[in-house]
């Protein structure tokens, strides 16, 4: 069983389209998490939420939009996307608290905009 | 959070140990230190994280400086399924909320058959 999934794999999409990465965590974590990586490999966080509650909001354009319906997922709606949106987007999940040390990634999703 | 600094790329052989160093000069009393790895065409996974004392798993071993300003992740006998870009990154343990593994550039460590 995967501990975090994320649908689709790979998007390839034209500019100004409006679409949706989905994520689910099996391992019963309580916080989710997305983070890009760009061209340059750099990974860097989007957002975090904690019991469905948006915590963690970094700079990102408000055509990025996360949603968590419940505490294990955590879907990504990208609206009016533009070529620079053209990334692999990784969701990731961990525990809070004293047990929680470790964070868990999914295999990513490649986003390809032309 | 606190800087690591690592060098950009490694080279080793299979089958040989594999040393790979973090400075972290700037590293606070409640950070602990944490390695992942990535590798191609994956996302991050967790290796091994420690506070003071050396730490092993069946993954790999840490080696933390008495100062605690450097440590160096090693590899025993590397794989050619190690071949990745290594992470050190500082964080406060537990995990509270806001709490975020910020990535820096990471090792990326080639294995020669």
């Amino acid at each position: 069983d995967t501990a975090v999934s994320q649908t689709p794999k790979y998007l390839v999409t034209q500019m100004g389209n409006d679409k949706s990465i989905k994520c689910e965590q099996n391992l019963g974590h309580d916080t989710m998490y997305w983070y890009k990586q760009d061209s340059k490999k750099f990974l860097k966080i989007m957002f975090s939420y904690n019991n469905k509650e948006l915590i963690i909001n970094e700079t990102v354009p408000n055509r990025f939009s996360p949603k968590s319906p419940d505490k294990a997922h955590l879907n990504l709606h990208i609206n009016s996307l533009e070529l620079g949106d053209s990334a692999v987007y990784f969701c990731a999940s961990s525990r809070l608290g004293p047990s929680g040390n470790t964070i868990y990634f999914g295999e990513g999703s490649w986003l390809t905009v032309v | 959070d606190a800087k690591t600094t690592q060098p950009n790329s490694m080279e080793s052989n299979e089958e040989e140990p594999v040393h790979l160093p973090c400075n972290h000069s700037t590293i606070s009393g409640t950070d602990y230190i944490h390695w992942y790895r990535q590798l191609p065409s994956q996302g991050p996974e967790y290796v091994i994280h420690g506070l003071t004392s050396n730490v092993n798993n069946r993954m790999a071993s840490l080696a933390i400086a008495e100062d605690r300003k450097s440590s160096t992740l090693i590899l025993h006998r590397a794989t050619l399924r190690d071949a990745a870009v290594y992470y050190c990154i500082l964080r406060d343990k537990p995990l509270t909320s806001g709490s975020r593994l910020t990535f820096g550039e990471g090792t990326q460590l080639t294995v020669n058959p």
